[in-house]
């Protein structure tokens, strides 16, 4: 069965400094991957999205995300961080194949921004 | 993008009654939309999808009784929490998917229930 780990549950970084977000899944094939960024008691807005082709992705607000297929990995950074980007991030993947458009969320990450 | 706009944001009812959530597409038409559920500090669950003209398809562990579905057009699919209880208090989510593949989520909907 699909699956999406981000093994950080909680990540703190200073304003200024860079972050990585980590995301792990476990699929048979490439599916479609995104990053979602959720704040708090909102809907979720789509940060970037993996399809195919070049592995480095940009997204919105500044970040980006990289596709290691060896390693099955889709982690999200962002060179500098505003204090603004505070907020709890979701790693998404969605089956290519007979599968309707199900997305499957990692647990998320939440991220403080000490000033 | 497309926009997706879920009512209400919140609300509160009474143990025992019923209540309905609707998500709208407005600038575009979904012949598929999701919802999910979502705990306090927790992830996303999907509960089913809802797929225009026909029964939605509902996650295991979903009781469809409790949770009634309906995607009556292209732009519309409603979630009515039925005889509502305290632990059906949560978050609420609904998506709808367009091609290429992406998704775009409601604000969501705070569900009380006292």
């Amino acid at each position: 069965a699909q699956s999406v780990t981000q093994p950080d549950i909680h990540i703190t970084v200073s304003e200024g400094a860079s972050l990585e977000l980590r995301c792990n899944y476990s699929y048979g094939a490439t599916p479609y991957l995104f990053w979602y960024v959720q704040s708090p008691g909102q809907g979720l807005q789509l940060l970037l999205k993996y399809f195919s082709g070049d592995t480095l992705v940009q997204g919105i607000k500044g970040f980006e995300a990289e596709f290691k297929r060896s390693q099955s990995s889709f982690n999200l950074r962002k060179p500098s961080v505003h204090w603004s980007d505070a907020a709890e991030y979701f790693c998404a993947v969605e089956a290519i194949y007979n599968q309707g458009g199900k997305l499957i969320f990692g647990q998320g990450t939440e991220l403080s921004v000490k000033p | 993008g497309a926009v997706v706009s879920q009512h209400p944001s919140w609300v509160i009812c009474k143990s025992g009654t019923s209540v309905k959530i609707e998500c709208r597409s407005l600038d575009f038409q979904a012949t598929t939309m999701f919802w999910y559920r979502q705990f306090p500090k927790q992830s996303l669950m999907l509960m089913a999808t809802s797929n225009e003209g026909s029964k939605a398809t509902y996650e295991q562990g979903v009781e469809k009784d409790k949770f009634l579905i309906n995607h009556a057009s292209l732009t519309l699919s409603t979630l009515t929490v039925t005889s509502a209880h305290p632990e059906d208090s949560s978050f609420y989510i609904c998506s709808a998917r367009v091609g290429p593949p992406e998704a775009f989520f409601g604000q969501g909907t705070r569900l009380t229930v006292v």
